[in-house]
């Protein structure tokens, strides 16, 4: 069964930093792209950033560029998001999700459960 | 960035009638070379993650009832439930994956009447 399960999340103080996690099976992790999408507080959906299957191409929403990190590890079936300098506004449930192709344009197949993130003093 | 414009916001349908949500990109999602809409639907029940439903706009995911059907190419794309069932109760979003950013529409709340 193809899995995803997101860890990570927690309440920071504004300009602090948190490590989110998203440990994958059942599936050839680094065969496909890997993304982040967020969800505020009754919003709607925002994709964050995503990676390549080989980790060498990342992409990133303007908002986060510079203070989000996105990164794998093949060896260990993981996908990650360091976030720095986080702001309120970054609060959301945090979810991992499975893109279709290794590549920049896909839809996401697969998703997590989410892990959530408030940003608050 | 793409915008990506859904209709209505929410919705109340009757159980065993349709549902239709519209959503409308601000620019083409239509790749030319393959011919293929770049554009997908999600449901999201509440609190669960989103679950894909459609893509290449009007092919389901495996598993999807096929009261579920996707039509629309360019700009403006519909989402139909043939015949609305209690567990339809959700939030649809659509999404396109033509450019980056990636964008979702703001999504559709669907209820029962």
């Amino acid at each position: 069964e193809v899995q995803l399960l997101e860890s990570g999340g927690g309440l920071v103080q504004p300009g602090g930093s948190l490590r989110l996690s998203c440990a994958a099976s059942g599936f050839t992790f680094s065969n496909f792209a890997m993304t982040w999408v967020r969800q505020a507080p009754g919003k709607g959906l925002e994709w964050v950033s995503g990676v390549s299957g080989r980790g060498d191409r990342t992409l990133y929403l303007a908002s986060v560029k510079g203070r989000f990190t996105i990164s794998r590890d093949n060896s260990k079936n993981t996908l990650y998001l360091q976030m720095d300098s986080l702001r309120a506004d970054d609060t959301a449930v945090y979810c991992c999700a499975k893109g279709n192709v290794d590549g920049d344009y896909y839809y996401m197949d697969v998703w997590g459960k989410g892990t959530t993130v408030t940003v608050s003093s | 960035d793409f915008v990506m414009t859904q209709s209505p916001d929410s919705l109340a349908v009757s159980l065993g009638e349709r549902a239709t949500i519209k959503c409308k990109s601000s620019q083409t999602v239509l790749y030319s070379s393959n011919n293929k809409n770049y554009l997908g639907w999600y449901q999201q029940k509440p609190g669960q993650p989103p679950k894909l439903l459609i893509y290449w706009a009007s092919t389901r995911e495996s598993g999807v009832p096929d009261r579920f059907s996707g039509s629309g190419s360019g700009t403006d794309f519909t989402l139909t439930i043939s015949s609305l069932q209690a567990e339809d109760v959700a939030v649809y979003y659509c999404q396109q994956y033509y450019n980056i950013p990636l964008t979702f529409g703001g999504g559709t709340k669907v209820e029962i009447k």
